[in-house]
């Protein structure tokens, strides 16, 4: 399983968009991106999945660079009720054992 | 929309005693999934099961855990002998394939005095 670096803090302000990275040098080539939030007693809640180049849905975009060693979960004009953590996993569908790293804390302030 | 149901919410134990934590998964889906996180830590897998058995499980999931899917919508996980350490929240997890988009219930607080 590919291993993923992602800062474990960021602040930003409401209105702002907040771009949180994630590093993963060893994706393999079967291998997607998936992004989680999860808010404080409550269980992770799945985002947005990708495999290359740009994903866009109703909460969030997902940009691939090409050669998929990073991959970048994008909020656009962030509200308070957005500050949870993020988790960044990379899997691909014979992977039964779907690994949540440490996650990126967003805290966003009025 | 549907959704993983957990039950209970919210569950104190004495050390020794046994539990059992009921997850309803959503209808179609096939793929079940055990996740704990103990306060202030990362969410840890516990164990995923498919086809009526067990796919993967971590190292966490030792021989006081078990995991039953008894009547084809219930998916519950059973701790023999709780200790202090099993305080944690407890997620149940469901897929309808093997994709990586989970879908979570809102968790079992499981508290071992």
């Amino acid at each position: 399983l590919a291993k993923t670096t992602q800062p474990i803090s960021m602040d930003s302000y409401e209105g702002q968009e907040v771009n949180i990275t994630c590093s993963h040098n060893n994706i393999a080539t079967n291998d997607y991106i998936t992004w989680y939030q999860q808010f404080p007693s409550q269980g992770p809640r799945f985002i947005i999945q990708g495999y290359k180049t740009k994903v866009t849905n109703e909460v969030a975009s997902l940009f691939i660079p090409a050669d998929r060693k990073s991959s970048t979960l994008s909020l656009p004009r962030v509200s308070l009720s957005d500050t949870a953590v993020y988790y960044c996993l990379v899997g691909d569908d014979r992977d039964d054992k779907i690994i949540f790293g440490k996650g990126t804390r967003l805290h966003i302030l009025p | 929309e549907p959704e993983v149901t957990q039950t209970p919410s919210h569950q104190v134990t004495q050390m020794g005693q046994e539990v059992i934590l009921r997850c309803v998964p959503i209808s179609n889906h096939l793929y079940f999934y055990w996740y704990r996180q103990i306060l202030g830590q990362k969410v840890e897998f516990l164990v995923s099961f498919y086809n009526n058995e067990i796919s993967e499980k971590s190292e966490i999931f030792d021989d006081q855990f078990s995991v039953e899917r008894p009547d084809g919508s219930n998916f519950t996980l059973k701790i023999r002998s709780t200790k202090l350490e099993d305080s944690a929240m407890y997620f149940c997890a469901s897929s309808e394939g093997n994709t990586g988009e989970l879908f979570f219930g809102e968790g079992s607080r499981l508290t071992v005095l």
